[in-house]
């Protein structure tokens, strides 16, 4: 079955420490997304890649980084900067980016706590 | 700039009564707007979406959504509600322009009881 696949679903992370969050997608799509969600505050985006090899930032991306090497995956790092890291994590993909015609398909969220 | 707002935070409904959760959007220019279902821990699933032509928009489980430009609305209706409906809702649009992002609202808790 075509879909997304996000791992871990539950992480938790002492604070001052890196932590990658895994995103796989096999529905063949170029564009790739990142969402935070917090209780009352709906989805941001953190970054957004329309094709391999390149990215760009959405409206919160200070504390994370993210890599698109792969049409397949595109990993999420919550770095130490991050200064409220503990959210739910959710991966989405598109065939391409921005248009209406493009649904978004989101994978099952990781949920992130800093300890 | 285009934003989503959801009125309603939580909305308590019984079982087989019928539910309307609101959208209203602002935006300058045409928009294209989408509701999504997240069930408990889990991700986000497209219920329906308003691209252009019929301003009325049926989508999966039952639910439909009516497009009101004047009123710049896009509230989401069931006539009757199940259980297995309890969910948070979140309503978003994107602009119809190019290099635009998808805009969510807050969402909306909908909790059905017997």
């Amino acid at each position: 079955d075509g879909g997304i696949t996000q791992s871990p679903k539950y992480l938790f992370r002492k604070e001052g420490q890196n932590v990658t969050l895994s995103c796989e997608q096999n529905l063949n799509h170029d564009a790739m997304y990142w969402y935070r969600q917090d209780p009352g505050q709906g989805l941001r985006l953190i970054y957004y890649s329309q094709i391999v090899n390149d990215f760009q930032k959405g409206d919160i991306a200070e504390g994370y980084s993210v890599s698109r090497e792969k049409k397949e995956s595109f990993p999420l790092t919550v770095t130490s900067a991050q200064k409220n890291p503990t959210a739910f994590y959710l991966c989405a993909s598109s065939k391409g980016s921005w248009s209406g015609h493009n649904e978004q398909f989101f994978g099952p969220g990781t949920r992130l706590t800093v300890l | 700039a285009q934003s989503v707002t959801q009125l309603d935070s939580q909305v308590p409904v019984f079982e087989e009564a019928p539910v309307e959760l609101r959208c209203n959007y602002s935006s300058s220019v045409s928009v294209y707007l989408f509701w999504y279902v997240q069930y408990p821990n889990q991700g986000l699933q497209l219920l329906l979406k308003y691209l252009s032509g019929s301003t009325l928009v049926k989508g999966i489980n039952g639910f439909e959504a009516e497009f009101n430009k004047s009123q710049t609305s896009f509230h989401l209706r069931k006539p009757s509600v199940h259980i297995s409906d309890t969910a948070e809702y979140f309503c978003a649009g994107l602009n119809t322009g190019t290099a635009s992002k998808l805009t969510f609202g807050t969402g909306t808790r909908l909790q059905v009881t017997l």
